[in-house]
């Protein structure tokens, strides 16, 4: 079926430590997106990517698509109290509707 | 700008009842999806409404039903409620099919 894979499940830094979570279709992708959402909240959208080996940043944070459009990550440098939270990719595959979610990258920082 | 908005905020329920959740999207979007998220896992998703027509279903049965109105705001229905329901709801508009969504605040459903 159609499902997207993302790891680690779960990842605990020191503030100031880089973080990275991966995700991996095993069918081509349409777009990805990535969302964050914080303990108790609802999921806030990131970023869109859309071109193979599409390289996007945002402050601290780098987002790539990969060459085959089967692969994501989202790269956090420095990482920051305020960072914590889950992190989630979100695939739309080709002629379908859906966004198809990860299970989520659940971050947790140690100031 | 008024963001997407749910209720009710949490719901409790008993197995065999049926369920109506409500959402109104954000300004100048026609797009609705509803999503599941149970504790410690991704969204899932449900289905989507794109001017007033079912536009996309996941894997839920026919019990999962949904609406969408002229101003474009939605409903979700579930009816015969089951133990395993018990989840987050979250309806998401975008301004179009595949864009990026806004989340509303979300209705915690406890099915008993």
């Amino acid at each position: 079926g159609q499902q997207v894979m993302q790891i680690p499940q779960y990842q605990h830094v020191q503030e100031g430590e880089d973080f990275t979570t991966y995700c991996n279709s095993s069918t081509t992708l349409s777009n990805i997106q990535w969302y964050k959402q914080r303990p108790g909240g609802h999921p806030v959208f990131l970023i869109q990517l859309v071109k193979s080996g599409e390289v996007k940043k945002q402050k601290r944070l780098t987002f790539q698509f990969g060459e085959a459009k089967k692969n994501s990550s989202l790269h956090i440098t420095a990482t920051q109290t305020t960072d914590v939270g889950t992190y989630f990719c979100a695939g739309t595959f080709q002629g379908a509707q859906k966004l198809v979610f990860g299970q989520g990258t659940r971050l947790t920082i140690n100031p | 700008e008024t963001g997407v908005t749910q209720s009710p905020t949490h719901l409790i329920k008993t197995r065999g009842q049926q369920v109506t959740l409500r959402c109104s999207s954000q300004s100048g979007h026609n797009t609705v999806s509803w999503y599941q998220q149970a504790l410690g896992q991704g969204p899932q998703f449900i289905f989507q409404y794109y001017r007033e027509e079912e536009n996309g279903r996941g894997n839920f049965p026919p019990r999962f039903s949904g609406l969408q109105f002229p101003n474009y705001s939605s409903e979700l229905n579930v009816n015969a409620l089951e133990l395993d329901d018990s989840a987050l709801y979250l309806c998401a508009s975008s301004q179009d099919v595949g864009g990026e969504q806004f989340f509303g605040p979300g209705t915690r459903l406890t099915v008993l």
